[in-house]
C-alpha cells in the first residue's frame, strides 16, 4: 500500500501570502496524484487531478506540480475562503485509493 | 448538474450490518466511464476510500475491509447501496459518496451521513 506523508501539518499563514503545501508518497505514483480542500461540516472538494490538471471551476491562484514520490499544492495569494484542510490522493497503485493525512491551513 | 445524497442510519449496535444508499442525480451509471465510489471519514481524521463501481458493474475495494464490504448499484433507480458488516465503534464516520472521474478522483461529493457506532 502507498503511504501518502503530508507536510506541513498545520500552516498558519495570513490572507494575500502564498501556500506551499507537501504532499509525499512512498513510492512512485507517476502524476496520477490529485488534492481536495475540505471546509468544516463540508465534504471535500476536487481542487487538483493527476497532479496539475485543475478541477472545474477552481480558481487559478490554485496550482499543482510535481511527479514521482514528491508534490506541491501551491494557492498564489490566499483569499479568505481558502482556509481549511487539504488532503492529497493517489491512484497509481491501488486498491486502495489512499489519502494523505492532511495539512491545515489557519489564519496566522 | 450532479448532485448525490448518502441516507441510512444514523446510529447502529456493535455487530449489526449497516446499509448505506447513495441515491444521485446528473449522470447515468450506465454511461460509459462513470463511477460512484464511498469515503468514510472518522471524526476529526482523515478521509478513508472504501469502495467504487463502475458503469460495468467492475467493482473495487479496500483490501482492509474487503471482507466486510459489499458494492451494488441499482441503474434503474440511479443508486449506489454500501454494505458493511460487523460494525464496530471504531466505524464511527461519516460516510460520503462521490462521483468518479477520470475513473479514480471523487469530483462531486454527497453532504455526508454521520454513522455512530454504540451499544
Amino acid at each position: 500500500e502507498i503511504v501518502l506523508t503530508q507536510s506541513p501539518a498545520t500552516l498558519s499563514l495570513s490572507p494575500g501570502e502564498r501556500a506551499t503545501l507537501s504532499c509525499r508518497a512512498s513510492q512512485s505514483v507517476s502524476s496520477y496524484l490529485a488534492w481536495y480542500q475540505q471546509k468544516p461540516g463540508q465534504a471535500p472538494r476536487l481542487l487538483i487531478y493527476d497532479a496539475s490538471n485543475r478541477a472545474t471551476g477552481i480558481p487559478a491562484r490554485f496550482s499543482g506540480s510535481g511527479s514521482g514520490t514528491d508534490f506541491t499544492l501551491t494557492i498564489s495569494s490566499l483569499e479568505p475562503e481558502d482556509f481549511a484542510v487539504y488532503y492529497c490522493q493517489q491512484r497509481s497503485n491501488w486498491p486502495p485509493l489512499t489519502f494523505g493525512p492532511g495539512t491545515k491551513v489557519d489564519i496566522k | 448538474q450532479i448532485t448525490l445524497k448518502e441516507s441510512g442510519p444514523t446510529l447502529v449496535k456493535p455487530t449489526q450490518t449497516l446499509t448505506l444508499t447513495c441515491t444521485f442525480s446528473g449522470f447515468s451509471l450506465s454511461t460509459s466511464g462513470v463511477g460512484v465510489g464511498w469515503i468514510r471519514q472518522p471524526p476529526g481524521k482523515a478521509l478513508e476510500w472504501l469502495a467504487l463501481i463502475y458503469w460495468d458493474d467492475d467493482k473495487r475495494y479496500s483490501p482492509s475491509l474487503k471482507s466486510r464490504l459489499t458494492i451494488t448499484k441499482d441503474t434503474s433507480k440511479n443508486q449506489v447501496v454500501l454494505t458493511m458488516t460487523n460494525m464496530d465503534p471504531v466505524d464511527t464516520a461519516t460516510y460520503y459518496c462521490a462521483h468518479l472521474i477520470q475513473l479514480w478522483y471523487f469530483d462531486y461529493w454527497g453532504q455526508g451521513t454521520l454513522v455512530t457506532v454504540s451499544s
